[in-house]
């Protein structure tokens, strides 16, 4: 079964500062890999998506992930933060499990942006 | 185009009541599926559905149920609630499969069981 972690429950940073969320997962071959975005009281939002071809995948909000087969990684990165990107990231895998096939989240990585 | 849609928004239910939630997935969406979040638990997959047919099931108790209309929408149900089913309930659309689509998210419905 595919499972997601993500190591970083709480990240503050500074308004202009970069940053690096981590996302590790375990699947057998290469899943389909999401960061989604949440903020308070809202749903989901995609951000960005890998399913093949160049591993430095470009997203909305200026947000790009960079896919590590060595490393199962899918790290979500941004050169420069913004006060409304404080919200909660969550990294996700689709690919079959069981037969079946479905989509598993981490936990999340909660942003705080300080000025 | 209407995003999802999912009511009630707010919901208070006390232990041993039993619950339904509804979702109105994104017109001309097929796929519907149904997560529970709770704080540190990130969002735990109950079920997916497409076109009425429930595709795949996580572990959850047999408590939790749904089942998909043949316009697309979506109602899940708990039955005899516990203190434990305290979360936001997402619901999330899909054209098609959704191990390989975007997931269009409701804003959710918070329950509280008292």
């Amino acid at each position: 079964a595919q499972s997601v972690t993500q190591p970083d429950i709480h990240i503050t940073v500074s308004e202009g500062a970069s940053l690096e969320l981590r996302c590790n997962y375990s699947y057998g071959a290469t899943p389909y890999l999401f960061w989604y975005v949440q903020s308070p009281g809202q749903g989901l939002q995609l951000l960005l998506k890998y399913f093949s071809g160049d591993t430095l995948v470009q997203g909305i909000k200026g947000f790009e992930a960079e896919f590590k087969r060595s490393q199962s990684s899918f790290n979500l990165r941004k050169p420069s933060v913004h006060w409304s990107d404080a919200a909660e990231y969550f990294c996700a895998v689709g690919a079959q499990s069981g037969g079946y096939q479905k989509v598993t989240f981490g936990t999340g990585t909660k942003l705080q942006v300080i000025p | 185009k209407a995003g999802v849609t999912q009511t009630p928004r707010y919901l208070i239910k006390t232990r041993g009541q039993q619950v339904t939630l509804s979702c109105s997935p994104i017109s001309g969406h097929r796929s519907v599926s149904w997560y529970q979040q709770t704080p540190g638990q990130g969002l735990q997959f109950l079920f997916e559905y497409f076109s009425e047919t429930q595709r795949n099931k996580g572990n959850f108790p047999g408590r939790f149920s749904g089942r998909q209309f043949s316009n697309s929408r979506s109602e899940m149900n708990v039955s005899t609630l516990e203190l434990g089913d305290s979360a936001l309930y997402l619901c999330a659309s899909s054209l098609g499969q959704s191990t390989n689509e975007k997931l269009f998210f409701g804003s959710g419905t918070q329950l509280s069981v008292l």
